[in-house]
């Protein structure tokens, strides 16, 4: 049973649109949560975070919105640019388990010039 | 730093033969996580070590997958015997544990093909 879901497998955008990747996760004891990036032929690189005592986290063009009630949890990118063209990993966390991280299993983001 | 550091980078073998794949963590983290990439489960987590003892091994398929930490700097991962389904692409991640959630440094990974 996949604890962390991301259930669109690919995504397609227009340069300078938004870019929405959303995840959803049914542990309810999850307290913190991450976003990778991975580009082909490279290991996941770290995103953006954001702990469970939050509901938005914004690094630049990168803003990740937490809903706890709902269990859901998405990236926005704003402008997208055809750079950001890459398979997106939703992970989550619990407290003292080990630091140990439950990916969902990506999305694949398209960015059109 | 050079960050993680994965061998080989791509490993071609029959079916049947012993696969061991390495991992060279970032100086000074204290966990080590193995994973295997599909396109039909994304991102699953096989084992990982804490101050190089074996944590969580529940992730780990079958019995013929094995992994060790003999020391803080080096890791490896067997497989004995490969399978054609063992295909993947293995990660090798390491993290300090300040606090929760804290983000894994991945390595570049090792593709594996099983004939």
């Amino acid at each position: 049973d996949q604890q962390v879901k991301q259930n669109s497998p690919s995504l397609s955008v227009q340069e300078g649109r938004i870019s929405i990747l959303n995840c959803d996760y049914t542990n309810s004891m999850f307290d913190y949560f991450l976003w990778y990036k991975k580009y082909p032929a490279e290991g996941p690189t770290f995103l953006i975070s954001i702990s469970s005592i939050k509901d938005k986290n914004e690094d630049g063009r990168f803003t990740v919105f937490l809903n706890k009630s709902a269990k859901h949890l998405s990236l926005h990118i704003v402008p997208s640019q055809p750079g950001d063209s890459a398979v997106y990993f939703c992970a989550a966390s619990v407290d003292n388990a080990g630091n140990m991280l439950t990916f969902g299993g990506g999305t694949r983001l398209m960015v059109k010039p | 730093d050079a960050g993680v550091i994965q061998s080989p980078r791509h490993e071609v073998t029959e079916m049947g033969q012993e696969v061991t794949l390495r991992c060279k963590p970032i100086s000074g983290h204290d966990y080590l996580f193995w994973y295997r990439q599909t396109m039909m489960r994304g991102l699953e987590l096989l084992i990982y070590f804490n101050n190089n003892v074996p944590i969580d091994d529940s992730g780990m398929p079958e019995d013929r997958f094995s992994a060790k930490m003999p020391n803080a700097s080096f890791s490896t991962l067997k497989i004995q015997p490969s399978e054609p389904r063992d295909s993947a692409v293995y990660f090798c991640a390491s993290s300090l544990a300040l606090f929760s959630g804290q983000e894994q440094f991945f390595g570049p990974g090792t593709r594996l093909t099983v004939l």
